[in-house]
């Protein structure tokens, strides 16, 4: 089974600064993709940023972007210029095959 | 926005009743999910399905059985309702062809409770 780590239960970020959420996962397969998504306190996912296995250039979307080790079996998300919105939890998932497997999140707290 | 509903939005019940969960998509994907939410366990896969009529286990699915007769709607159903079960349960679809690696988007979540 593939499993999903997220080491860091809770973080915190001066306003402006940057951030680095770190995640890990197992697996034999060759071929998946990664996702971050955002969970605010509304409780609705959303989608942060995607990362096919098979593309060795990292993902970016604004003001976010991941550092995707292969080899390392590790994908970061690294936040930058955090805005109060960006508060919430964040969850790192491998998918493969219509199964998405999710790590358990990770408690982002902005400070102004 | 992925047009998707889900309803109940909150519920409460009691042991061993029945319940049955709705999602509806108003953009005729072919990919649904229903997930559940558990602290210290993120999110798990307990069904989905990939069409019509067409479905498939997925981590944590005993106690649970679903339906899609229609592109629109995927239910899902609790038998006999345990305490085990209150969670919060997620929708989702995915919109490529082929949903083996696409990205998914979620509905607003159930809140249940069994008592």
């Amino acid at each position: 089974a593939q499993t999903v780590t997220q080491s860091q239960p809770e973080m915190s970020v001066q306003e402006a600064e940057t951030v680095t959420l770190s995640c890990t996962y197992d697996t034999s397969e060759s071929d998946y993709y990664l996702f971050w998504y955002k969970q605010p306190p509304s409780r609705q996912m959303i989608l942060v940023i995607r990362q096919e296995a098979y593309k060795q250039q990292n993902a970016t979307e604004n003001r976010f972007s991941v550092n995707f080790q292969k080899a390392a079996k590790s994908f970061s998300l690294k936040i930058s210029d955090s805005q109060l919105g960006d508060a919430a939890m964040y969850f790192c998932a491998y998918c493969r095959r219509n199964n998405l497997f999710f790590g358990t999140g990770t408690r982002l707290t902005v400070i102004p | 926005d992925a047009g998707i509903t889900q309803s109940p939005r909150h519920k409460v019940t009691e042991t061993g009743t029945p319940v049955t969960l709705r999602c509806h998509q108003t953009e005729n994907h072919r990919y649904m999910y229903w997930y559940r939410q558990d602290p210290g366990h993120g999110l798990r896969l307990i069904h989905y399905s990939y069409g019509v009529k067409d479905t498939d286990k997925g981590e944590v699915s005993d106690g649970y059985s679903v339906s899609r007769s229609k592109t629109e709607d995927f239910l899902l159903t609790l038998e006999s309702a345990t305490s085990s079960q209150t969670s919060v349960y997620f929708c989702a679809i995915s919109k490529g062809l082929a949903g083996d690696y696409d990205e998914q988007y979620f509905g607003p979540g159930t809140r249940l409770t069994v008592t």
